[in-house]
Order: C-alpha cells, then sequence, then structure tokens
C-alpha cells in the first residue's frame, strides 16, 4: 500500500511569490493535515482537512489556506511569502487515530 | 492547555547500550492519545506507537519499549542494545479526544545520536 505522497519535495520561492503544495493521502483515508516544521517553533499544526471540510485550523494568519478535494488529495497555499515561512510543510492521512506522515516539501522562502 | 515536553534535547551514546527517551505531558482531557514518531534524515516521521489513555499497559516491539504512567503524566521510550540505525530525532507527541478532528501537540524533539 502506498504511503502518503506529497509534491513537490523541494521548492524555493522569493518573498511575496505564493506556493501551492500538494499531498495525497493513503488510499482509503480520508482526513489530512498539515503541519510545519521549523528550527525555532518545531512542529505545529496548520489544519486538517475531511470529506472536503476543514475541522481544525491552527493558529497561523490567514496567508495560510487549504482545500481537499472529493478524492481525498488536498492542497495548501501560503501566498505573499515571507522569510520565516521556510520551513518543512509535512501532510498526514489519518485512519483510526493514527496520522501517517508524508516526507514533507521543503520550502525555502529568499 | 495542551503540552508536551522533551526535555532531553540530545543524546549521544554507543551502540548496543540501553537509552530513555523521555516525555511529559499536560492535558485536561480524561480521554486523549500519545504518540512516537521517529523523523530520521530523510525528514519523513515515521510512526512509531499510539497509545490512548485508558491503556496503562506498556508495550514491547522488539528493541523498543514504551511505559506509559498516568500518575507522573509521563510516557518514556526505551530503545535496549541500540543501533546505529536507531539514529534519528524521536517526538512524542499528544491529540485530544477521539473520533473528531485531530491535532497533534508535539514535543520539541530529542535528537538521538548512537555511535559504532
Amino acid at each position: 500500500k502506498a504511503g502518503v505522497t506529497q509534491t513537490p519535495r523541494y521548492l524555493i520561492k522569493t518573498r511575496g511569490q505564493q506556493v501551492t503544495l500538494s499531498c495525497s493521502p493513503i488510499s482509503g483515508h480520508r482526513s489530512v493535515s498539515w503541519y510545519q516544521q521549523t528550527p525555532g517553533q518545531g512542529l505545529q499544526f496548520l489544519f486538517e482537512y475531511f470529506s472536503e471540510t476543514q475541522r481544525n485550523k491552527g493558529n497561523f494568519p490567514g496567508r495560510f489556506s487549504g482545500r481537499q478535494f472529493s478524492n481525498s488529495r488536498s492542497e495548501m497555499n501560503v501566498s505573499t511569502l515571507e522569510l520565516g515561512d521556510s520551513a518543512l510543510y509535512l501532510c498526514a492521512s489519518r485512519k483510526a487515530d493514527t496520522q501517517y506522515f508524508g516526507p514533507g516539501t521543503r520550502l525555502t522562502v529568499l | 492547555a495542551q503540552k508536551v515536553t522533551q526535555a532531553q534535547t540530545e543524546i549521544s551514546v554507543v551502540e548496543k547500550e540501553d537509552v530513555t527517551l523521555d516525555c511529559v505531558y499536560e492535558t485536561r482531557d480524561t480521554t486523549y492519545y500519545l504518540f512516537w514518531y521517529k523523523q530520521p534524515p530523510s525528514g519523513e516521521l515515521v510512526f512509531l506507537i499510539r497509545r490512548n489513555s485508558f491503556d496503562e499497559q506498556n508495550e514491547i516491539s522488539g528493541r523498543y519499549s514504551w511505559n506509559f504512567q498516568k500518575s507522573t503524566s509521563s510516557f518514556n521510550f526505551t530503545i535496549t542494545a541500540s543501533q546505529v540505525v536507531d539514529s534519528a530525532v524521536y517526538f512524542c507527541a499528544l491529540s485530544e479526544g477521539g473520533q473528531g478532528a485531530q491535532k497533534l501537540v508535539f514535543g520539541q524533539g530529542t535528537r538521538l545520536t548512537i555511535n559504532p
């Protein structure tokens, strides 16, 4: 069974640009969550989607948004990028109260 | 508010030594889950174990064992006879509730280095 896949794996953007990251959950998993990992703040929850609805949101500015499609694939978008948005963005799909993570997208903002 | 504390930032041991990673948590809920994840240099978080708040039984899986004590709000992880492949960052995490929306709160992680 394939794991969680995330694309792209690496991304370099400049300040002010926007970016879209993609996540495909494990087959049969309907919940997708996103996390940001930085050296300073550690792993922080961004949001969770289930059946195309956002069910939970972390403490991030409105520049961070997401969505989920009918096939459970999810995208997150960050607009007006700032240097501090440089991070590893991890997606997780959930079944039976356990989240399984993908390899992450490493975003560098210059 | 939920909080997870991993007081050990870095641990370095020689191969074949036993090592214990500490995790202390805070929550007001009576129903919650605790997790351990491993993050190798590749970056992916690998699920190791889940324990719910009603199950205080210790668990052993090969060289790995976990000790959950509600009385001290701790969920410690021991690696017996450590190997170089165990080198990684290990995260303890907490989530509240069950079937509904789930948000994981992570500790800061413990970087474990096993030296040959």
